[in-house]
């Protein structure tokens, strides 16, 4: 069965740090990566999706995603953090040819300190 | 002028009765989603409509029953409600269940059950 990881619940980092949050996923075939971010009381935004082509992904708000197929890796990564990036952010795929199922990971809490 | 709204915001209700959550979508978009994030923020898709027709039904209890009056409104009807209920639930909707379409999220309702 498909599934996503996202081994930190919890990460704070110095504003103006980088960040790294990681990502495994297994499946049977490599599916459509999604980021998302959920400020708190808010809805999820999309920070950026991988459907195929540059494995290196841009996103909104400075995001950047690397897709490894070797390692079913789609790890999110921000050079230099601010405080307004405090949030939740969720891993998610979608089986290929479809981007309905959405299949999310727990979420990783990024806390900021200033 | 936004994109994925919900009704209500919060609900508080008791064990036992029934109450609706209403969602729309001002996006053109054919395909809505009904969402459940527990206390844990796990987020897990409950049901996926295209075009008003029931396309993702995962294993949510019948007392359940989304109603898709047209292809911009999903609403969520709830019969006999338990203390299991309590969450927030989300709304999204996408251009379509295909590949290349991302999902966009409502504001959530947070529901507690008394």
């Amino acid at each position: 069965a498909q599934s996503v990881t996202q081994p930190d619940i919890h990460i704070t980092v110095s504003e103006g740090a980088s960040l790294e949050l990681r990502c495994n996923y297994s499946y049977g075939a490599t599916p459509y990566l999604f980021w998302y971010v959920q400020s708190p009381g808010q809805g999820l935004q999309l920070l950026l999706k991988y459907f195929s082509g540059d494995t290196l992904v841009q996103g909104i708000k400075g995001f950047e995603a690397e897709f490894k197929r070797s390692q079913s890796s789609f790890n999110l990564r921000k050079p230099s953090v601010h405080w307004s990036d405090a949030a939740e952010y969720f891993c998610a795929v979608a089986p290929r040819g479809t981007a309905s199922k959405l299949t999310f990971g727990t979420g990783t809490r990024l806390q900021v300190t200033l | 002028d936004t994109a994925v709204s919900q009704t209500p915001k919060y609900l508080v209700t008791q064990m036992g009765n029934d109450k609706s959550i209403k969602c729309e979508q001002n996006l053109g978009h054919d395909t809505m989603y009904w969402y459940k994030q527990d206390s844990k923020k796990f987020l897990k898709i409950m049901f996926s409509y295209n075009n008003k027709e029931l396309i993702i039904n995962e294993t949510v209890p019948n007392r359940f029953s989304p109603k898709s009056p047209d292809k911009a409104h999903l609403n969520l009807h709830i019969n006999s409600l338990e203390l299991g209920d309590s969450a927030v639930y989300f709304c999204a909707s996408s251009q379509g269940p295909g590949q290349g379409y991302e999902q966009y999220f409502g504001p959530g309702t947070r529901l507690t059950v008394t």
